[in-house]
């Protein structure tokens, strides 16, 4: 069966970092884009970026770009979702996705407040 | 990219049918057959009902279809069903990403 299972909820402050995660299985990893979808409170959804973990290419929305750092270890079939220094305005759910064929996350919260 | 083209609400009966269209423009729905549609209750994550245009997943309801005329794609839900009201996202390859549409809420009255 084809999954990709994401890291749990964090809370954090802002200014401080992050680094989530989603882990593939069921599937040759290395050989299909994955990306990261943003859904902020009663918001819709915003495609992130996507990575392909063959070569590590990495396409960043223009919305998105320089704002968070998308990586791959593909030895672990693991993708990533970084940030170096988070805003109040990060706080989202936070959905890893391949987009063909489709498979999504079951999501990370991500709680940014003081 | 910019986001595909979404009406914010649509409504109709149980029973009726309805469409929500998705307008983007040729570096998008216009140009690939890669087309997506989703629902997502409250609290809950996407749903995959049509992808590639027009296949559904297994386990979907025939009463999802989708189609594409140019750069504007529809989903059509018939036979309207009190459990169909919910919030509904196109998405489409655009060549090196991928963009959503604004969202739909759809209304069963």
């Amino acid at each position: 069966e084809v999954q990709l299972v994401q890291s749990g909820a964090e809370v954090k402050k802002p200014g401080e970092s992050l680094k989530i995660s989603c882990k593939g299985s069921g599937y040759s990893f290395s050989t299909y884009w994955i990306g990261w979808v943003r859904q902020m409170p009663g918001k819709g959804l915003e495609w992130m970026g996507i990575i392909y973990p063959g070569d590590s290419d990495t396409r960043y929305s223009p919305s998105f770009q320089g704002q968070v750092t998308i990586s791959v270890d593909k030895s672990i079939s693991t993708a990533y979702l970084q940030w170096s220094s988070l805003k109040a305005s990060d706080t989202a759910m936070y959905y890893c996705v391949r987009p063909q064929p489709v498979t999504w996350g079951q999501g990370t919260l991500v709680t940014v407040s003081s | 990219q910019s986001a595909l083209t979404q009406p914010a609400s649509v409504s109709g009966s149980p029973g009726q049918s309805i469409t929500i269209s998705c307008t983007g423009t040729t570096s998008d729905i216009g140009n690939y057959n890669l087309v997506s549609w989703y629902q997502q209750h409250p609290g809950k994550a996407p749903k995959l009902i049509i992808y590639e245009g027009n296949k559904r997943p297994s386990g979907v309801s025939n009463r999802f279809s989708g189609s594409k005329s140019g750069n504007t794609a529809s989903l059509t839900i018939s036979g309207l069903q009190a459990d169909d009201e919910s919030d509904y996202y196109c998405c489409s390859y655009a060549g090196s990403l991928w963009v959503f549409g604004g969202g739909t809420k759809l209304t069963v009255l």
